[in-house]
C-alpha cells in the first residue's frame, strides 16, 4: 500500500520560496508510468492542480502558475519536491501531494502553508 | 483556464439519488474520457470514487456511477446515506496536458 506523506515549513514570508517535499513509501517513485503531482487547496475553496512530474523528470505544470513552479525527483530518496517561487498570501493554502496523471489516486494527508510576514 | 463548473451544493434524503454536474469544455470535458470524480470529508485528502468517466475504484460503493455527454459529466449517488454528506470534486485531462479541477459540489444528506 502506497503511502505519500508532504513535509515542509508551515510558515513562509511573502516573496519567499515555498519548499515542500513528498516522500513515497509502501512502493516504487520509479514503477511503471506514474507521474507524481501537487495540489493545492485554499481554506473553504476548491482543489488548484499544480503540476507533476514522471521518475524521469519529465514535467507538466499549470500554465496559471508556470514561472514560479519547479517540481524536482530524486528517486533514490523516494522523494519528489516543491517550490514556488514569489509567493504571495494568495498561495496560503494545504498543499498535497498525490499519485497519478489524470487519475489520482493515492494522496497525502496534505499540509498547511500559510504566506504571512 | 478556468476550473470546470459545478454547483456549490445540492442535497438530498437518505434513500434517494442525486446527481452533480461537471461542465468543462471541448478541450477537456468533452476531448477526453480522462474525467475522474473525489470526495472529500472537513479536514481530510480528497479520495478518488469515479475514474474515466465511469470507472470506480475497487472498494467504492455501488452506489456512486459516473457518466458523461457532450462538455458535460455528471455523478449520481444513489440511496443516498447520511455517511455521503461530503464535498465532491470533478477533474478533467486538458488539451494542453493540464489537469482542471471543478469548484467543488457540498452535498447535504437531510
Amino acid at each position: 500500500q502506497v503511502q505519500l506523506q508532504e513535509s515542509g515549513p508551515g510558515l513562509v514570508k511573502p516573496s519567499q520560496t515555498l519548499s515542500l517535499t513528498c516522500t513515497v513509501s509502501g512502493g516504487s517513485i520509479s514503477s511503471g508510468s506514474y507521474y507524481w503531482s501537487w495540489i493545492r487547496q485554499p481554506a473553504g475553496k476548491g482543489l488548484e492542480w499544480i503540476g507533476r512530474i514522471h521518475a524521469n523528470g519529465g514535467t507538466n505544470y499549470n500554465p496559471a502558475l508556470k514561472g514560479r513552479v519547479t517540481i524536482s525527483v530524486d528517486t533514490s530518496m523516494k522523494q519528489f519536491s516543491l517550490k514556488l517561487s514569489s509567493v504571495t498570501a494568495a498561495d496560503t493554502a494545504v498543499y498535497y501531494c498525490a499519485r497519478g496523471v489524470t487519475i489520482l489516486d493515492c494522496w497525502g494527508q496534505g499540509t498547511l502553508v500559510t504566506v504571512s510576514s | 483556464q478556468s476550473a470546470l463548473t459545478q454547483p456549490a451544493s445540492v442535497s438530498g434524503s437518505p434513500g434517494q439519488s442525486i446527481t452533480i454536474s461537471c461542465a468543462g469544455t471541448s478541450s477537456d470535458v468533452g476531448a477526453y474520457d480522462y474525467v475522474s470524480w473525489y470526495q472529500q470529508y472537513p479536514g481530510k485528502a480528497p479520495q478518488l470514487i469515479i475514474s474515466e468517466v465511469t470507472n470506480r475504484p475497487s472498494g467504492v460503493s455501488h452506489r456512486f456511477s459516473g457518466s458523461k455527454s457532450g462538455n458535460t459529466a455528471s455523478l449520481t449517488i444513489s440511496g443516498l446515506q447520511a455517511e455521503d454528506e461530503a464535498d465532491y470534486f470533478c477533474s478533467s485531462h486538458t488539451s494542453s496536458s493540464a489537469l482542471l479541477f471543478g469548484g467543488g459540489t457540498k452535498l447535504t444528506v437531510l
